[in-house]
């Protein structure tokens, strides 16, 4: 089983709609969880930390669920601009390394 | 611009050649990170570094590969004897020791073509 799995998508919506991703991780020692963004050739762009149950950040909310061993994301109201891929990164607090999904990609449509 | 910096932005090799990358961490980031990402996947941790102690390496780091951040800055990544499975984007992150949690910033990447 992969450490990190995330459906890759291409999740196709239109502006304005509501679209959540969802992650699960198999390390039950992950502490801290990271939301990135990335674009085509981009770097990875921090988007959200989750420490405890969940974080809410304008437009995007993610919700950690520990018994489960998901983490999700849930983008309110789609703008072109959210198009990217989000990745989705536990962090196990005994080590620095970040270990990141491959990513769901989203393309929000006109 | 007060970001992670890395250079070059690309590079193009031919097998066998050594190539050197460089990566400035934002200036009061004492951890540093060095991964790999390759098309369709998500970036593979490769080392890090806080100051100037390597703390850990991923077993991706084959022989053929150094890094070195000798005064606690910037980090030198090198590949020896390139092959064409290296060609990959090679991404720099740092992040703050105190404080806060483990949020590590990007730098651009440097991308390498190994032909």
């Amino acid at each position: 089983r992969k450490e990190v799995e995330q459906d890759p998508g291409p999740f196709n919506v239109p502006e304005g709609a509501t679209v959540a991703f969802n992650c699960t991780y198999s390390n039950s020692a992950s502490q801290s969880f990271f939301w990135y963004r990335q674009d085509c050739r981009k770097e990875p762009k921090l988007l959200m930390s989750v420490y405890s149950s969940g974080n809410e950040d304008g437009r995007f909310t993610a919700q950690l669920n520990r018994a489960s061993q998901y983490i999700s994301l849930l983008i309110r109201d789609s703008k072109l601009s959210d198009s990217a891929t989000y990745l989705c990164v536990p962090q196990d607090t005994g080590r620095r390394a970040l270990t990141f999904g491959s990513g769901t990609r989203l393309q929000v449509q006109p | 611009d007060t970001g992670v910096s890395q250079d070059p932005r690309h590079k193009i090799t031919k097998r066998g050649q050594n190539v050197t990358f460089r990566c400035d961490p934002i200036s009061e980031h004492n951890r540093l990170y060095w991964y790999r990402q390759t098309l369709g996947q998500g970036p593979e941790f490769l080392t890090y570094f806080q100051n100037e102690a390597q703390l850990e390496k991923s077993r991706l780091l084959s022989d053929r590969f150094s890094a070195e951040r000798p005064k606690g800055s910037f980090s030198t990544l090198e590949i020896q004897r390139t092959e064409q499975g290296d060609s990959a984007m090679y991404l720099c992150a740092s992040s703050f020791l105190a404080g806060g949690g483990g949020e590590q910033y990007f730098g651009p990447g440097t991308r390498l073509t190994v032909t």
